[in-house]
């Protein structure tokens, strides 16, 4: 299995409050991205990154920022909580981009009251 | 717009069965996608394709390229194959770096014992 592991793997928080996500992986792949995934939709891409310092937005990055300081780390951070942001989060990693398998993180249940 | 479309959304079958279930996608690719993911919530990768056919096991993934078409084929179904069962495509930024993947709902497969 590759090595992605993501934390907190289970959050409850209020609205307003700061949440952070982390996607740490020991492969040492180039790119990261982060999904959400809620009921009715399919996997919905929020932010990737491409390189230490290089991210750009998805189909449903508003209310998320990101960063990535270095190849084994990605944050997620959500300034201010809202309850349409509850939902599962997963990262993913690939070597070379989309037209390379992706391997999945085991997720992160994120519920905002 | 891009779009993924998966047929069935559900499928119920008796252990033993022959599996099929379609995509459809709306723009040219270079690649698909098939994943599976677990009643928990684990996402794995299955294949990735660009032409032609690939097996795994009991599992089959084949594509059409030119009718933008691909099946993910299950034989001799078992209870243990129960999941949800993703394919997915890229979506080329407009950076020409490869952005993201546009996934489908998924068909959610039960099989009976």
């Amino acid at each position: 299995d590759a090595g992605i592991t993501q934390s907190p793997r289970h959050k409850v928080t209020e609205t307003g409050t700061p949440v952070t996500l982390r996607c740490h992986q020991t492969e040492n792949h180039r790119y990261m991205y982060w999904y959400r995934q809620d009921p009715g939709h399919g996997l919905r891409l929020i932010h990737y990154s491409y390189g230490v310092k290089d991210t750009d937005k998805g189909e449903v990055s508003d209310g998320y920022s990101v960063s990535r300081s270095k190849t084994e780390d990605f944050l997620l951070t959500l300034e201010s909580a809202t309850s349409s942001q509850t939902s599962v989060y997963f990262c993913a990693i690939s070597e070379t981009g989309t037209n390379n398998e992706q391997f999945f993180g085991p997720g992160t249940r994120l519920t905002v009251l | 717009k891009n779009e993924v479309e998966q047929s069935p959304q559900n499928l119920t079958a008796q252990e033993g069965e022959f599996i099929t279930i379609n995509c459809s996608y709306s723009v040219g690719i270079s690649a698909l996608h098939w994943l599976q993911q677990h009643p928990g919530g684990g996402i794995v990768s299955l294949f990735m394709l660009s032409s032609g056919k690939k097996k795994h096991g009991r599992l089959i993934a084949t594509i059409n390229i030119q009718e933008k078409h691909s099946s993910l084929h299950i034989t001799a179904s078992h209870p243990r194959d129960s999941a949800v069962y993703i394919c997915a495509v890229p979506l080329m930024n407009y950076g020409g770096s490869q952005g993201n993947l546009i996934f489908g709902k998924g068909t959610k497969l039960s099989v009976k014992p």
